[in-house]
C-alpha cells in the first residue's frame, strides 16, 4: 500500500470548520483512499472513504483532488467530540491483503 | 458501539508469562484482525483469520500466535511476556477478507485490550 503524508498536529475551535490534509503523491489508480479516528482511550473507527469522487456521509466529508495525490477531511462543525487522532489509509484494490497500515496520523485538539 | 467485543478490558502479569486476549466479532463478519499500539510503534498490523483460516501476517513475534474458532471468536495468544509487549491489543472484523472486497469494507474495532508486563 503507498503511502501517506498527514501533519502531526491541527488544532480547531469548536463549531467551526475544519481541514484535515493528507499527501499521497504516489497513489496508484486503483488505491482506495480512507481515513479513520481514533478517539481518547478507544479503538479506532471508521469515517470516510472514496475513490476518485467526492464523498460526503453523517460524519465527514471527503474532498479528493483531481490528480489524486492528496485529499482533504472536512469536519463541517467541530465538537469537543472530534478531539482525536485521525488516520489516512490508502487501500489497494489489487493485491491487498486486507489489514489497515496506519501511519503517525494527525492530532486534531479542538478548543471550546 | 462497535459490535466487537474483547475481554479482558485491562491485564497485569509478569515477564516470562502467558496470557489469552480474546475477541468477538460483529455478527455476520467473517475476517478478524489483531493490532497492537504501543507509543513508540503506533498501530501495527499483526495477525488476520477469515473464516477460520490465517489470511495474512504482519509484525507478529513468534511467541505470539492466534486463531479463529468455528464460532468466528478469536483469541491472541502472547508467551514469554517481556516488558515490550505492555500495549494495547485492538481486535477488529469486516465482512470481507481479502483482495478487492477488503478495499473498501470498513473494519470495525473492539475496545481493545490493555496489556501490562511487570
Amino acid at each position: 500500500d503507498a503511502k501517506t503524508t498527514q501533519p502531526n498536529s491541527m488544532e480547531s475551535n469548536e463549531e467551526e470548520p475544519v481541514h484535515l490534509p493528507c499527501n499521497h503523491s504516489t497513489i496508484s489508480g486503483t488505491d482506495y483512499i480512507h481515513w479513520y479516528r481514533q478517539l481518547p482511550s478507544q479503538g479506532p473507527e471508521y469515517v470516510i472513504h472514496g475513490l476518485t469522487s467526492n464523498v460526503n456521509n453523517r460524519m465527514a466529508s471527503l474532498a479528493i483532488a483531481e490528480d489524486r495525490k492528496s485529499s482533504t477531511l472536512i469536519l463541517h462543525r467541530a465538537t469537543l467530540r472530534d478531539a482525536a487522532v485521525y488516520y489516512c489509509i490508502l487501500r489497494a484494490l489489487i493485491g491487498s491483503q486486507g489489514n489497515l497500515i496506519f501511519g503517525k496520523g494527525t492530532k486534531l485538539s479542538v478548543k471550546p | 458501539d462497535s459490535g466487537v467485543t474483547q475481554t479482558p478490558k485491562h491485564l497485569i502479569t509478569a515477564t516470562g508469562q502467558r496470557v489469552t486476549l480474546r475477541c468477538s466479532p460483529r455478527s455476520g463478519d467473517l475476517s478478524v484482525y489483531w493490532y497492537q499500539q504501543s507509543l513508540d510503534q503506533g498501530l501495527q498490523f499483526l495477525i488476520q483469520y477469515y473464516n477460520g483460516e490465517e489470511r495474512a501476517k504482519g509484525n507478529i513475534l513468534e511467541r505470539f500466535s492466534a486463531q479463529q474458532f468455528p464460532d468466528l471468536h478469536s483469541e491472541l495468544n502472547l508467551s514469554s511476556l517481556e516488558l515490550g509487549d505492555s500495549a494495547l491489543y485492538f481486535c477488529a472484523s469486516s465482512v470481507g477478507g481479502r483482495g478487492a472486497l477488503s478495499s473498501y469494507n470498513e473494519q470495525f474495532f473492539g475496545p481493545g485490550t490493555r496489556l501490562t508486563v511487570l
